[in-house]
Parts: structure tokens; sequence; C-alpha cells
């Protein structure tokens, strides 16, 4: 099993900054096959980014993800109000599909 | 617009067995193009893939689970289902279904959209 692990834990900022977050997997993940998700309080998470660098249908695009083999991050430039959540990176290189535990985005 | 709708009890008693549904409007279920999936996040914690089944009925699960999971699919109801046997405070949490990309189609096994979530607590 792949093991992600996010961070950092929780990110402080303020709007019109830009955001970094990681995502290190135990093991290269296959043709990067990564998904990032954002989540609000007492929301269904909602996909951003597919195969690591992919935005996903109606995504802004001051969203933008890279990366390849163990290291992958999701950047987010100009931080507007209703970004600020938790995000997840999922890998679905190979079965079982694993998540990270979360990085928690909050203002500053 | 595809939606997808959580519905089963909020509340099951420990060693019983939780069923839950999943009712899928606004295209088909039998696409070959899709599985269909179970996810689940206990409060306050991350996110668990259960497993995933096809309009055909094939499934496959997170060996990291235990056999206690099952899922099923009625194409005709546009519905597919999770069964969860013995369960434990352990199985408290909120249980997502949500659409889930192929690689043969998509490129990928990707989760979107996703219902909104019911929320299941285990307590006697």
């Amino acid at each position: 099993e792949i093991v992600l692990t996010q961070s950092p834990g929780t990110l402080s900022l303020s709007p019109g900054e830009s955001a970094t977050l990681s995502c290190r997997a135990s093991q290269s993940v296959s043709s990067s096959y990564l998904a990032w998700y954002q989540q609000k309080p007492g929301q269904a998470p909602r996909l951003l980014i597919y195969g690591a660098s992919s935005r996903a249908t109606g995504i802004p695009d001051r969203f933008s993800g890279s990366g390849s083999g163990t290291d992958f991050t999701l950047t987010i430039s100009r931080l507007e109000p209703e970004d600020f959540a938790v995000y997840y990176c999922q890998q679905y290189g190979s079965s079982p599909y694993t998540f990270g535990q979360g990085t928690k985005l909050e203002i500053k | 617009q595809l939606q997808l709708q959580e519905s089963g009890p909020g509340l099951v008693k420990p060693s019983e067995t939780l069923s839950l549904t999943c009712t899928v409007s606004g295209d088909s279920i039998n696409s070959i193009s899709y599985y269909w999936a179970w996810i689940r996040q206990p409060p306050g914690k991350g996110l668990e893939w259960i497993g995933s089944i096809y309009y055909s009925g094939n499934t496959y699960y997170n060996p990291s689970l235990k056999s206690r999971f099952t899922i099923s699919i009625d194409t005709s109801k546009y519905q597919f289902s999770l069964q969860v046997s013995s369960v434990t405070a352990a199985d408290t949490a909120v249980y997502y279904c949500a659409r889930q990309t192929t690689v043969a189609v998509s490129g990928g096994n990707w989760f979107d959209p996703w219902g909104q979530g019911t929320l299941v607590t285990v307590s006697s």
C-alpha cells in the first residue's frame, strides 16, 4: 500500500498570497496517477487536479499541480477567501487507492 | 448533471449490519466508462477508499479492510449499495459514494463527483 504524507499539516496564509502544498509518496506513483481534492467543512471533497497536473472542469487556473515519482505539489496562487479549506492528495497508481492525511489551509 | 445521493440509517448498533444506498441521477449508471465507489471519513479524520463496482457487477475492495464490506449494484434502480457486517465503533464515519473514472477511458481512477455523504454512528 502506498502511503501519502502531506505537509504541512496546517498552513496559515492571507488572501492574495500563494500556497504550496506537498504530497510525498512512500513509493513511486506510476504514471503520475495523483489527484488533489478540496474539502470545506460539512461538504464532500471536490476534485481539483488529476494526472498530477490536469485541472478538473471548472477549476480556476490559480490552482496548479506538479510533480512525479514520489513528490507532488499543489500550488494555489492569489488565494481567495473561498480557497481556505482542507486539501487531500490521492494516488490511483495502485490498489488500494490511498489518500494523504490532509493539509488545512487557514486564514492568517 | 450527474448527482449522487446516499441514504441509510444514521445509527447502527454494534455487531449489526449497516446498509447504505447511493442513488445516481442525471447520467447512466450503465456507462462502460465508469466505476462506482464508496469512500468513508471518520469524524475529524482523513479519507479511506472502501471499494468499487462496475455496472456489470465486477467489484474490487481495499484489501486493508477486512472482508466485512460488500458492494452491489441494481442498474434498474440506478442504485449501488454498501453493506458492512459486524460493525463496531471504528466504523463510525461519513460514508460517501462517488463516480470513479477508469484508466481505459480517462487515464486514471479518480473520484468525481461525490455525493454529499451520510453520517453513520455505531452505538448501542
